[in-house]
């Protein structure tokens, strides 16, 4: 079977770094992703892993580990804007269907 | 453009009424889908499209018709819906299916059945 892990809430200050964790168990992987929502709103791409290491985009960077099942998503200087849900996304192996974790909400203070 | 557009906005029906939703992209995506979200929950997938046939069709009841007339057009019938279904109804594309391209969303029909 398949199973992701995300904490269900955050909260960060203004201006500072914050780390979403992401972990994972499939049979098989072919990539894992990151979409952002903001309420009532369509989730939007992040980024795409598919090998070891960190990509960076402007303000935003993700991480993956396939050896131990794990990804981060990294905002730094945060912005207000940037309060939402984050949501980890890895295909099944067998159906290629996106199978979505639980969504981290991450409320950003001033 | 990068853009799947969904039509209506909103809709509020009643249980014995028949409504569709409708969804549309042109970006020559060949794979469509339709999810369900409730609040607080990540998207529930309900269909997908692959090269406009219906390739998955996770359980759903048959209440939910899905209809993909063409490789730009995907529908949504709905008849005989129970309170229960109301929730937020997005549609998505990509590349092909088989999860390796990310998916573009629409903005979704928020629907409340009466």
């Amino acid at each position: 079977g398949q199973n992701i892990d995300q904490p269900t809430e955050m909260t960060a200050t203004e201006g500072a770094i914050v780390q979403i964790n992401c972990t994972y168990q499939t049979s098989g992987f072919n990539g894992l992703f990151w979409y952002q929502q903001h309420a009532g709103e369509a989730p939007t791409f992040l980024s795409y892993n598919v090998l070891d290491g960190l990509e960076e985009k402007g303000r935003f960077s993700s991480f993956l580990s396939r050896s131990k099942g794990y990804s981060y998503l990294l905002l730094k200087e945060l912005q207000m804007k940037d309060s939402a849900s984050y949501l980890c996304a890895v295909p099944s192996s067998n159906t290629g269907k996106l199978i979505f974790g639980q969504g981290t909400t991450l409320q950003v203070k001033p | 453009d990068t853009e799947v557009t969904q039509t209506p906005k909103h809709l509020v029906m009643g249980m014995t009424n028949k409504k569709s939703l409708k969804c549309e992209q042109h970006m020559g995506h060949r794979a469509m889908y339709w999810y369900k979200q409730k609040a607080k929950k990540p998207p529930e997938l309900m269909f997908v499209y692959s090269y406009e046939k219906l390739s998955i069709n996770e359980s759903v009841p048959s209440r939910f018709s899905p209809e993909c007339p063409n490789s730009s057009l995907l529908n949504l019938h709905l008849h005989a819906l129970q309170p229960e279904d109301s929730a937020l109804y997005l549609c998505a594309s990509s590349q092909t299916a088989g999860g390796l391209y990310e998916q573009y969303f629409g903005p979704g029909t928020r629907l409340t059945v009466t």
